[in-house]
C-alpha cells in the first residue's frame, strides 16, 4: 500500500527566506512522486513530479524537490519566498494518486 | 486550449435532493477521477474511470454515482444517501492509467452546500 504524510498543516516564512515543505512516502514499488499547488477555490496544479532518472527536480515559479529514496522523502524547497506563493501545496505518490493531507504555506511580510 | 471544465462552480442544493456536477475535458485523457476535498483532511477519491462505460468506487463513494457514456465526460451525482455533502469536489483527468504517469490535469472545482 501507497501512503503519503506531510509534516506541518501550516508552514509560515518571512518573505524572502527560505520554503522548506516536508513530504514523506511509503511504497512498495519505485514511486512516481508529486507536488501540487492549490490557490483558493481552485483546482489543483501540478508544480513538478519525479518518475525516473536525476533525483532533484525543477518546477514551476522557482520550487524544486528532492527524491532521497534511503529517507523516503520528496520535500518541496524554494530558495526566497515570495507573497504569491501562499497557497495550500499537496504531496502525492502515484497509483490512483494518493494525496497528503495538504500544508497551507503563509508568506509574512 | 485544453483542459477541464467543472460546472457549475457554487451549488446550493436542498437537503433530500439529488445534484449533478458535470466534468468535461477535452484532452483526450483516458482516466478520470472525482475528489472530495474537506478542509483538513486532504482530497479523498470517490471514484474514477479508467476507460468509458466503466468505473470504479473510491475510498468514499457511498452516497455518490457516476457515469462513463463518453470519454470526455465524467459526471458525479450526490445523492440524498450522502450524509454530509457540503465540500468543494475536484474533478480530475490523466492520460494513461497504467503507463507513464504525467500526473493529473484539474478541473476548477465545484462547491457544493446544502441548505
Amino acid at each position: 500500500a501507497q501512503s503519503v504524510t506531510q509534516l506541518g498543516s501550516h508552514v509560515s516564512v518571512s518573505e524572502g527566506a527560505l520554503v522548506l515543505l516536508r513530504c514523506n512516502y511509503s511504497s512498495s514499488v519505485p514511486p512516481y512522486l508529486f507536488w501540487y499547488v492549490q490557490y483558493p477555490n481552485q483546482g489543483l496544479q501540478l508544480l513538478l513530479k519525479y518518475t525516473t532518472g536525476a533525483t532533484l527536480v525543477k518546477g514551476i515559479n522557482g520550487f524544486e524537490a528532492e527524491f532521497k529514496k534511503s529517507e523516503t522523502s520528496f520535500h518541496l524547497t524554494k530558495p526566497s519566498a515570495h507573497m504569491s506563493d501562499a497557497a495550500e501545496y499537496f504531496c502525492a505518490v502515484r497509483d490512483k494518486i494518493i494525496f497528503g493531507k495538504g500544508t497551507r504555506l503563509h508568506i509574512l511580510p | 486550449d485544453g483542459g477541464i471544465t467543472q460546472s457549475p462552480k457554487y451549488l446550493f442544493r436542498k437537503e433530500g435532493q439529488n445534484v449533478t456536477l458535470s466534468c468535461e475535458q477535452n484532452l483526450n485523457h483516458d482516466a478520470m477521477y472525482w475528489y472530495r476535498q474537506d478542509p483538513g483532511q486532504g482530497l479523498r477519491l470517490i471514484y474514477y474511470s479508467q476507460i468509458v462505460n466503466d468505473f470504479q468506487k473510491g475510498d468514499i463513494a457511498e452516497g455518490y454515482s457516476v457515469s462513463r457514456e463518453k470519454k470526455e465526460s465524467f459526471p458525479l451525482t450526490v445523492t440524498s444517501a450522502q450524509k454530509n455533502p457540503t465540500a468543494f469536489y475536484l474533478c480530475a483527468s490523466r492520460a494513461d492509467a497504467q503507463g507513464i504517469d504525467y500526473g493529473y490535469t484539474f478541473g476548477s472545482g465545484t462547491r457544493l452546500t446544502v441548505v
